[in-house]
């Protein structure tokens, strides 16, 4: 079954401990995407990757860094997570056409943030 | 810088109704993609429809449709017979051509009446 798999589904955790939200792919898509959603401002992308090793920033990247080793894994990884980075995070995957990814994307199941 | 508009938060249709969506952006592209995700109380983000702006033809799929004005750069969901399961979060996002960055709506959250 073709899914974009976001681990883990909660967590609540607390200010300046380190977490990681893996997120993986099987559709062999090379766009992936991070973002975050809050009540009243919709969707914010925080980061892109158009292929391996290619990544950059969304509108709300800061606090926050990825990387991608390899096609199927986008991991996002809070180094130092604080209170305002309570939220609900999707991750995102698509094909990548001729001008850009203008495919729909596959999103996960969504990830609820809490920072104490 | 590029923005989405829905400028209503809340609607309510009775079941079987039609209701309109709206959507405004702002782009300075000529060509560019728009979509529009549904997200049911599950909070799964589900593709409902998607146009593409160099196509004058209004994008449908099944009780869907969309009413793309690009020189008013507008883009509104019409939902045909609405059902319950229509009940969610409905989000527009824009694509610019060329880039690899979404901008999306604050969503509007529609509940379908029985």
């Amino acid at each position: 079954e073709a899914q974009v798999t976001q681990n883990p589904r909660y967590l609540i955790t607390v200010t300046g401990k380190k977490l990681t939200v893996t997120c993986s792919q099987n559709m062999n898509h090379e766009y992936m995407s991070w973002y975050r959603q809050d009540p009243g401002l919709g969707l914010r992308q925080i980061y892109y990757s158009m292929n391996v090793e290619v990544t950059d920033k969304g509108d709300v990247p800061e606090g926050y860094k990825v990387s991608r080793k390899e096609k199927r894994n986008f991991p996002l990884i809070l180094e130092s997570p604080s209170p305002n980075q309570t939220s609900l995070y999707f991750c995102a995957s698509s094909l990548v056409g001729s001008t850009g990814p203008n495919q729909p994307q596959h999103f996960g199941d969504g990830t609820r943030l809490s920072i104490l | 810088a590029q923005t989405v508009t829905q400028s209503q938060p809340e609607m309510s249709v009775q079941e079987a109704e039609t209701v309109t969506l709206s959507c405004t952006y702002d782009t300075s592209e000529n060509n560019y993609y728009l979509f529009w995700y549904k997200q049911p109380p599950s909070r799964q983000m589900i593709l409902v429809i998607r146009q593409e702006a160099y196509k004058q033809q209004n994008a449908t799929e099944n009780r869907f449709s969309v009413n793309f004005q690009k020189a008013a750069k507008s883009f509104s969901l019409k939902i045909s017979d609405s059902q319950l399961g229509d009940t969610a979060m409905y989000f527009c996002a824009v694509l610019r051509s060329g880039t690899y960055k979404y901008i999306f709506g604050t969503g509007t959250r529609l509940k379908v009446l029985a």
